[in-house]
């Protein structure tokens, strides 16, 4: 596609329910990052795609949240018994290969856990 | 892993006035990346600029990897200039944590 694409823009959830983030990135690139940013606060990265290798999954805050990327494209991000303090909006890039290419990003998910 | 650091934290400038931002960073870089977040949440591509000077219009940015900062320099700023301004930087060394990490930020507010 022409941009990153992330569904959906916003998000309403229930303590306790179990959400799916969806984020489809630019055709043919390789590399995808979750970044997680609160109310006036920066960028927290959560997770890193590198084409076919291992993800770097340093960033993410719990065992609760998990990702996947199927066939080198879409990547959901799951958040399981989902938490207030999980409420943000969920930012997705994509580059052209994992060495550090120009990151392009996505309108972002706003997720509000009430 | 690396460390990004952003200065000033907020900026308050009348229109017309020219600014200079400032990114510092740890370690040897592949990528610095000048990021414009709107009002709506946005990122908006601003710079690529691992190394060197670039210009796009009022913005410029350089960056002088051998001394690990980069600057993005607003001229003549607009009220629609005003946002929070990210820089991220992706290391060189495969001794940091390979991934794109940001600045905290600087809040610009451009008044009429």
């Amino acid at each position: 596609g022409a941009g990153v694409s992330q569904s959906p823009s916003n998000k309403v959830t229930e303590k306790g329910k179990d959400v799916e983030l969806r984020c489809d990135p630019i055709s043919g690139h390789t590399a995808l990052y979750w970044y997680r940013q609160s109310l006036g606060q920066g960028l927290e990265f959560l997770i890193y795609f590198q084409g076919n290798s291992a993800p770097d999954k340093s960033g993410l805050p719990s065992d609760r949240f998990s990702a996947e990327r199927t066939g080198g494209s879409v990547s959901t991000l799951t958040i399981q018994r989902t938490q207030q303090e999980d409420s943000a909006v969920y930012l997705c890039a994509s580059s052209l290969n994992w060495g550090g290419t120009e990151a392009f990003f996505g309108q972002g998910t706003r997720l509000t856990v009430v | 892993g690396i460390q990004v650091e952003q200065s000033p934290p907020d900026l308050i400038l009348q229109e017309g006035a020219n600014s200079t931002l400032r990114c510092n960073f740890s370690d040897s870089v592949n990528n610095l990346q000048w990021f414009h977040q709107n009002p709506w949440g946005q990122l908006i591509n601003l710079f690529y600029i691992p190394s060197g000077t670039k210009q796009n219009g009022r913005l410029s940015a350089t960056t002088v990897a051998t001394e690990r900062y980069s600057l993005l320099y607003i001229s003549s700023s607009q009220t629609t200039d005003s946002g929070v301004y990210f820089c991220a930087a992706f290391p060189f060394s495969s001794g940091s944590a390979r991934q794109l990490t940001f600045g905290s930020g600087t809040q610009l507010t451009v008044l009429p």
